[in-house]
C-alpha cells in the first residue's frame, strides 16, 4: 500500500528552468514531510522539510508548497542546474514516529 | 559529521546461498533501517531496530531477517537468496526522536544470479 504517490517518474528540464515534483498522501497522522535528494552512487541525503502548519518553505533554490485540505506538497528547484541532476524522494512520517514513508522517486536531469 | 558504512558497495552470490549485509553508524543512533531500493518503487522499509536485540519488521520483511548485537551494527541476513532480491540495498541510522532525519550509507547493489 502506497501511502505517499509521487510523481512525475522522470523529469527533463533546461538549465535555469523550474523542476517540479508533486507528491499527495494519504494518511492525515502525517507530521512532516521531508525530501531527500540522491546522488549516482549515494544514499540519500534530507535536502529539505515541512510540517503541515506551513503552507511554503524556502532554502535557496528549493521551495516547498504544502497543501493541508487537498493532502499534497511539491518541491520546486528553481534556476535549475546540471548539479541537481538527482533522484529526488518525497517521504512522510507521523508524530513521534521512526519510520519514514517514502514515494516511489523522481530521476531529475538538468539540460545543460 | 555523521557516517554509515555499508560492509560491501557490489556483491554477486548464488540463488541459495545465505548472504549478510552489514551496516555500521558512528553517531550512537538508536534507530536503525534497512531498505531496498527498487526503480519506480522508491525506499521500502524491510526492518528496522529500536535498540539493541529490538527489531520491527517493515514492509517487505519476507525472505529477510536481521540482527542487531551492538548499537552501531545493524545486519541484514538473506538466509537463501533468490534472484527476486537482486536489488540496492540501503542501510539508514537516526536518533530518537527522529524527526524525519535519517542518515543513509552509500548503498550495496545485490546481484542474485
Amino acid at each position: 500500500q502506497q501511502q505517499v504517490k509521487q510523481s512525475p517518474q522522470s523529469l527533463i528540464v533546461q538549465k535555469g528552468g523550474i523542476s517540479i515534483i508533486n507528491c499527495a498522501y494519504e494518511n492525515t497522522a502525517f507530521d512532516y514531510f521531508p525530501w531527500y535528494q540522491q546522488f549516482p552512487g549515494k544514499g540519500p541525503a534530507l535536502l529539505i522539510a515541512i510540517r503541515p502548519d506551513v503552507s511554503e518553505k524556502k532554502e535557496g533554490r528549493f521551495t516547498i508548497s504544502f497543501n493541508k485540505s487537498a493532502k499534497q506538497f511539491s518541491l520546486h528547484i528553481m534556476d535549475s542546474q546540471p548539479g541537481d541532476s538527482a533522484t529526488y524522494f518525497c517521504a512522510a512520517i507521523l508524530e513521534y514516529g521512526n519510520k519514514l514513508v517514502f514515494g516511489a522517486g523522481t530521476i531529475l536531469r538538468v539540460k545543460s | 559529521d555523521v557516517k554509515v558504512t555499508q560492509s560491501s558497495r557490489y556483491l554477486v552470490k548464488r540463488t541459495g546461498e545465505k548472504v549478510f549485509l552489514e551496516c555500521v553508524q558512528d553517531m550512537d543512533h538508536e534507530n536503525m533501517f534497512w531498505y531496498r531500493q527498487d526503480p519506480g518503487l522508491g525506499l521500502r522499509l524491510i526492518y528496522f531496530s529500536y535498540d539493541v536485540k529490538m527489531k520491527e519488521k517493515g514492509d517487505i520483511p519476507e525472505g529477510y531477517s536481521v540482527s542487531r548485537e551492538k548499537k552501531e551494527r545493524f545486519s541484514l541476513i538473506l538466509e537463501s537468496a533468490s534472484t527476486n532480491q537482486t536489488s540496492m540495498y540501503l542501510c539508514a541510522s537516526s536518533p530518537t526522536p527522529t524527526g524525519g532525519l535519517q542518515y543513509f550509507g552509500p548503498g550495496t547493489r545485490l546481484t542474485v544470479l
